[in-house]
């Protein structure tokens, strides 16, 4: 079956542009993280989605970052005003429960800010 | 301190050799998670266990949870093998996964 899938897979933008990634979780799976990883470094967790409840935003660096979900599908990354510091990787993950643990990743979207 | 660290950072073997690469957590949980990451930034998920020893064809993961630790083993290593290999533990109420800072294996032939 389909995996998680995102888009685009590259993005380059001037800094102090908007930019919104997007990630298609696997059907029915009711969570959905987004995890970055800049150059050199490791993984750090941004937002987390499940179901109908309130996200989780423990993990976004600033009010420059925020997102989406649409019900149990969709969800949208947007960062406003780029910055440099924010070139990586990001990753989608989606799990059928918080409690399955399991999360299967997307290709990420490698963010360039010039 | 990171709650998730691993060792080595970096590993370099020859083709065939058997490979360990461990995990240490200290956050409380009841799975880990062993993720592949090649060079394009693509992570598979290799592994997620929370007892015991589960195998792979040629790879294999053991977890003791009263030690907190983990090995993710490569028998019979080939190029292809070549990767970062990450260990992540869920944690927080989003069960929200804390990764290690990964190992960068290189398998020569």
């Amino acid at each position: 079956g389909a995996g998680v899938s995102q888009s685009p897979s590259n993005k380059v933008t001037e800094k102090g542009k908007d930019v919104e990634l997007r990630c298609d979780p696997i059907s029915g799976h009711t969570a959905l993280y987004w995890y970055r990883q800049r150059l050199g470094q490791g993984l750090e967790f941004l937002i987390y989605f499940q179901g109908n409840s309130a996200p989780d935003k423990s993990g976004l660096p600033s009010d420059r970052f925020s997102a989406e979900r649409t019900g149990e599908s969709v969800s949208t990354l947007t960062i406003q005003r780029t910055q440099q510091e924010d070139s990586a990787v990001y990753l989608c993950a989606s799990s059928r429960t918080r409690d399955s643990y399991e999360q299967y990743f997307g290709p990420g979207t490698r963010l360039t800010v010039t | 301190k990171n709650e998730v660290e691993q060792s080595p950072q970096n590993l370099t073997a020859q083709e065939g050799e058997f490979i360990t690469i461990n995990c240490s957590y200290s956050v409380g949980i009841s799975a880990l998670h062993w993720l592949q990451q090649h060079p394009g930034g693509g992570i598979v998920s290799l592994f997620m266990l929370s007892s015991g020893k589960k195998k792979h064809g040629r790879l294999i993961a053991t977890i003791n949870i009263q030690e907190k630790h983990s090995s993710l083993h490569i028998t019979a290593s080939h190029p292809r093998d070549s990767a970062v290999y990450i260990c992540a533990a869920p944690s927080g109420s989003a069960r929200q996964l804390t990764f290690g800072s990964g190992t960068q294996l290189t398998v020569l032939p």
